[in-house]
């Protein structure tokens, strides 16, 4: 079946810092890829979307590109802030998962440090 | 309006009781979802409502009983849980749409405590 994979946790960088956290996945077919955000104790938030090959979803300076010939969909971001500091979860939903489900990865902690 | 509401935000519960998570949005989605997150892992699915009817249960035990009254509401009905059934119980809501893209939209959850 389908699966995400991200990068191990936790993540702990400095203010300002360079973010990528990896994110891979198995489908056949042609998913849509999400990037959700979860605040401490908070529900989950729309991050940013692709859904085709080489779209770039973007949104807060956190940036993703869908990249079909690695499947891939790395979060970035140039410069980090404290407030960045939260759980980040990639996820797809596709033919195979029908229209309403989505597979997420494991979720990376990200801490900021000042 | 892209909000999902959960009442109540926490709730401590015993084993022999009965409540009910509330979860509303006005965002003219068709689809509602019932998710539980336990500590440090990402949500897994247990229903989904299409059109107000139930299309999708994760085989999830008859304790739990989810419930959508109208386009609006969805509501999960609870009795007899476990002390493994505490959790963070996320609902959310997206359109409907077949083998499109689309987003789900979370609400903040219900912290939930089976003592």
């Amino acid at each position: 079946g389908d699966s995400v994979t991200q990068m191990e946790g936790p993540v702990t960088l400095s203010e300002e810092a360079f973010l990528t956290i990896n994110c891979t996945y198995t489908a056949t077919g042609y998913p849509s890829l999400f990037w959700y955000v979860q605040y401490p104790g908070e529900g989950l938030q729309l991050l940013l979307k692709a859904t085709k090959a080489d779209d770039k979803g973007s949104n807060k300076g956190f940036e993703a590109t869908y990249r079909k010939e690695t499947t891939s969909f790395h979060l970035e971001k140039g410069s980090v802030q404290v407030s960045d500091s939260a759980v980040y979860f990639c996820a797809l939903s596709g033919p195979n998962q029908g229209a309403q489900k989505l597979v997420f990865g494991q979720g990376t902690r990200l801490t900021i440090n000042p | 309006d892209t909000e999902v509401t959960q009442t109540p935000k926490h709730l401590v519960m015993g084993m022999t009781n009965k409540k009910s998570l509330k979860c509303e949005q006005h965002m003219g989605h068709r689809a509602m979802y019932w998710y539980k997150q336990k500590a440090k892992k990402p949500p897994e699915l247990m229903f989904v409502y299409s059109y107000e009817k139930l299309s999708i249960n994760e085989s999830v035990p008859s304790r739990f009983s989810p419930e959508c009254p109208n386009s609006s509401l969805l509501n999960l009905h609870l009795h007899a849980l476990q002390p493994e059934d505490s959790a963070l119980y996320l609902c959310a809501s997206s359109q409907v749409t077949d083998f499109s893209s689309y987003e789900q939209y979370f609400g903040p959850g219900t912290r939930l405590t089976v003592t």
